[in-house]
């Protein structure tokens, strides 16, 4: 059943700290995506990724890092730098010359 | 940053109204614009792929229509249905580039 995974759906962390979120796509897309929401806001783009070992920033890229080491995956990290982490982050794949875009399920993140 | 914005925020209808609305793209550069239905607790999905000035396309009773030389794409509804409730998102996507940018969306809600 192929599809685009993101874990957890929540997750809590201290201020300060870290923290890893993983999309996972089985549906051999090159391009992947990772947005944020915040409440009464649309998707904002933090960064993408068009092929493995390359990745660009989106307009709220600071804060936050990520990795494509394989086409499958692109884990984004909200580092403690990221002012207001407090977010719903949704991750997103697509293929083709016009990119629909396939979606996970998000992941709703609270730092405390 | 590359705007897109959509109008209404949000809208109200009765079930068995029409109802339409707005997002509004950079007209240069344009590549393709996305229209996708987000429903409460659920993934966003693509509705249509719109590539080309004038386009027209039609899925039941959702229709979409393209200007890509004044930059805006209308979505109307036809007769509207309680399951048509959702945050309906538009995306635009520049030339020589994949990074999608959205719309704050459009909330609807059809009472019954």
């Amino acid at each position: 059943d192929g599809g685009i995974t993101q874990s957890p759906k929540y997750l809590f962390r201290k201020e300060g700290q870290n923290v890893t979120l993983s999309c996972e796509q089985n549906l051999n897309h090159d391009a992947m995506y990772w947005y944020r929401q915040d409440p009464g806001q649309g998707l904002r783009l933090i960064y993408y990724s068009q092929i493995v070992n390359d990745f660009q920033k989106g307009d709220i890229a600071e804060g936050y890092s990520v990795s494509r080491e394989k086409k499958e995956s692109f884990p984004l990290t909200v580092t403690s730098a990221q002012k207001n982490p407090t977010a719903f982050y949704l991750c997103a794949s697509s293929i083709g010359e016009v990119p629909e875009a396939f979606f996970g399920q998000g992941t709703r993140l609270t730092v405390v | 940053i590359l705007n897109v914005e959509q109008s209404p925020q949000s809208l109200h209808v009765q079930e068995g109204d029409s109802t339409n609305f707005t997002c509004s793209f950079p007209s240069s550069n344009f590549y393709a614009l996305h229209w996708y239905r987000w429903e409460t607790a659920k993934s966003p999905k693509a509705l249509f792929v719109m590539t080309l000035n004038g386009d027209e396309k039609k899925k039941g009773r959702i229709s979409a229509t393209l200007n890509t030389k004044e930059g805006y794409s209308y979505l109307y509804i036809k007769g509207s249905q309680p399951e048509d409730s959702a945050t309906y998102l538009c995306a635009f996507i520049p030339r020589n580039n994949n990074d999608m940018r959205f719309g704050a969306g459009t909330r609807l809600t059809v009472k019954p």
